[in-house]
């Protein structure tokens, strides 16, 4: 079955570069995606990636896919303070009948001190 | 503009009580979904309905119940019989076929 990994907590000081790494178990999923939750807020996509692709660079996001160890990770450069967030990592097929089935990793709180 | 409603954005319910959560999109999409969030844990599916008329129970969707009379609606009724119902429930949609979906700003549940 389907199962995503992420750590729990990141701390970073502003200016700095954050990492979230996530690990997925589903080697048929077509699209990797991220989401950014804001205290209290709905799921905002950040980026995807295509699986066939190694990397995608998005103004200061940067999303690496290592495909054989199943390894996500999105990178920000420049961390601001309004980047705090929750990030959840995703991976994507399709349900029979075209539906999306999105299994989302626990999410990483990122924490961004001045 | 479009996109997605849910309502209330907090709501309280009396332990023994059914409650029901709206959504709403205006996107045209016919897939809509409900996920369930706790505190330090992902987003799992409730119900999701991919037409009109039809809806399929996801990986936790005990005691819990849907309807989609309506392409633009898919309320989501949280029965009595959820013995732990206190959580975020967001609600998204996407068009079939495409993988990227579109979320609500969200209803947190309280059981009082």
């Amino acid at each position: 079955g389907e199962d995503v990994e992420q750590s729990l907590f990141l701390s970073v000081r502003e200016g700095d570069s954050s990492v979230i790494n996530c690990t997925y178990t589903d080697s048929s999923s077509t699209y990797l995606y991220w989401y950014k939750q804001e205290p209290g807020a709905g799921l905002q996509l950040l980026t995807y990636i295509f699986s066939n692709m190694d990397m995608k660079q998005d103004q200061r996001l940067t999303v690496l896919l290592n495909k054989k160890d199943k390894h996500l990770s999105l990178r920000i450069a420049d961390t601001q303070t309004g980047d705090s967030a929750i990030y959840f990592c995703a991976e994507s097929a399709f349900f029979t009948g075209g539906g999306n089935k999105l299994t989302f990793g626990t999410g990483t709180q990122l924490k961004v001190e001045l | 503009d479009g996109g997605i409603t849910q309502s209330p954005k907090y709501l309280f319910r009396k332990e023994g009580q059914n409650v029901t959560l709206s959504c709403e999109q205006n996107l045209n999409h016919d897939a809509m979904y409900w996920y369930r969030q706790d505190p330090g844990q992902g987003l799992r599916l409730i119900y999701y309905s991919q037409i009109v008329n039809d809806f399929q129970k996801g990986d936790i969707a005990e005691g819990y119940s849907v309807s989609r009379e309506k392409k633009e609606s898919f309320p989501l009724t949280v029965t009595s019989a959820q013995k732990n119902p206190t959580a975020f429930y967001l609600c998204a949609s996407s068009r079939l076929g495409n993988t990227e979906a579109f979320f609500g700003q969200g209803t947190r549940l309280t059981v009082v």
